[in-house]
């Protein structure tokens, strides 16, 4: 079955402990993104990656980082997470920017 | 600067109507949006595409409309059913290849 998986799908953490929100594509897509989802703002996107090795910051760069090691995976890293980060988070995949993206069950972080 | 945004932010329809969601964007130079529905506690699916060459494709009860020079396009939904009932997003991807996305629409429908 084609889909995106994101783990784990609840998470509270305390403040400034690091954590990582893996996310693993089955569709050889080479465009993987992140998002985080605020009521009221919609969707804003984190970081995208077009291809291996190549990743770029999207709206809301600021406290994350990611890597594309794997065309299948894209990890998010809260090297030190804050409570303004407590958010839900949705991994997206898809073969290009021009195309429909396919996104995980999303992740619900709370930072306290 | 380049927004994508929505008109109303909750819509409501009787079971039975047709549904009327509307999206404007400002980048004259945008050539593809993208419909997405999501359900609550569910990620965003794809629903319809459409590409700047064209001004109106149909789906299977969906149709999006789009109107360069106003910049603004719609989805209209046929036959609203309760299974319509979610938050609706337009996204369009932008010239430096991020994806931008309107706040929302949350349509309910009413049985």
């Amino acid at each position: 079955e084609a889909q995106v998986t994101q783990n784990p799908r609840y998470l509270i953490t305390v403040t400034g402990k690091k954590l990582t929100v893996t996310c693993s594509q089955n569709m050889n897509h080479e465009y993987m993104s992140w998002y985080r989802q605020d009521p009221g703002l919609g969707l804003r996107q984190i970081y995208y990656s077009m291809n291996v090795e190549v990743t770029d910051k999207g709206d809301v760069p600021e406290g994350y980082k990611v890597s594309r090691k794997e065309k299948r995976n894209f990890p998010l890293i809260l090297e030190s997470p804050s409570p303004n980060q407590t958010s839900l988070y949705f991994c997206a995949s898809s073969f290009g920017k021009r195309t429909e993206a396919f996104f995980g069950q999303g992740t619900r972080l709370t930072v306290v | 600067g380049e927004s994508v945004g929505l008109h109303l932010p909750t819509l409501s329809v009787q079971e039975g109507d047709n549904s009327i969601i509307n999206c404007a964007y400002s980048n004259s130079a945008s050539d593809y949006f993208i419909w997405y529905k999501q359900e609550s506690g569910k990620g965003p699916q794809f629903i319809i595409d459409i590409r700047s060459n064209m001004d109106k494709r149909q789906g299977q009860r969906v149709t999006v409309l789009l109107n360069k020079t106003v910049k603004h396009l719609s989805l209209q939904i046929a036959a609203t059913q309760p299974g319509d009932s979610a938050v609706y997003f337009c996204a369009e991807p932008r010239n430096n290849n991020d994806m931008r996305f309107g706040a929302g629409t949350r349509l309910t429908v009413k049985p």
